[in-house]
């Protein structure tokens, strides 16, 4: 099974509409991310985690909030859809310190936003 | 603001046709530079990460190197299997726990 999973894989919506992507991860790790990435900008960080009481923006936050229910899930929320967030969405974790601050990341979720 | 160049954005090569990818990268104070694999559609695989400037790491055809101001991934001999974007991404000891990423180097081999 895989250590990082995103759910949905795809999904289209309209502007205007609350959604909800969900991460899991069963690595352990304590540090969850999510990213969004779009052709020719690269991966950007909209929030990241330390724990579950520690949340924090990203360069690109505006538009999402998110949720840290448990060490192991992370979900990120638009709370309206508009257009321009159309992109492949990315959950990652890592572990603390030196050693362990290589990110792991999910699958991906697709998302159109019509 | 930490800053990173990849070059060149894409390459087509002959399977078996050694090459270099550069990441060029500007931070105050590197903690990590990290190289990653993405096939279309998935999410980044975790290859290198390198601490030091002289510091080198390998995985079957690849090797990554380190200097003060860019990293290099040496492809030996490839495989079309070896045909991915390569990402790679810095971590600074500014106090920001944000990686930043590069935009990314398509590689084709060609059988």
């Amino acid at each position: 099974d895989a250590d990082v999973t995103q759910t949905p894989r795809n999904r289209i919506t309209k502007t205007g509409k609350r959604i909800m992507l969900e991460c899991s991860q069963t690595k352990g790790h304590d540090r969850m991310y999510w990213y969004r990435q779009d052709p020719g900008l690269g991966l950007r960080l909209i929030y990241y985690s330390f724990d579950v009481k520690d949340i924090n923006k990203g360069e690109i936050s505006d538009g999402y909030s998110v949720s840290r229910q448990a060490q192991a899930k992370f979900s990120l929320s638009l709370e309206s859809a508009i257009p321009n967030q159309t992109a492949l969405y990315f959950c990652a974790t890592s572990d603390f310190g030196l050693a362990g601050e290589t990110q792991y990341f999910g699958p991906g979720t697709r998302l159109l936003v019509l | 603001e930490d800053q990173v160049t990849q070059s060149p954005e894409a390459l087509r090569l002959q399977e078996g046709e050694s090459s270099s990818l550069n990441c060029s990268y500007t931070v105050s104070g590197l903690r990590g530079l990290f190289w990653y694999r993405q096939d279309p559609g998935k999410g980044p695989e975790f290859l290198f990460t390198l601490y030091s400037a002289g510091e080198e790491k390998e995985k079957e055809r690849l090797k990554a190197t380190l200097t003060k101001k860019e990293s290099f991934l040496h492809i030996t001999a490839p495989k079309p299997e070896d045909s991915a974007t390569y990402l790679c991404a810095v971590l600074s000891q500014g106090g920001s726990e944000k990686l930043v990423f590069g935009k990314g180097m398509k590689l084709t081999v060609n059988p």
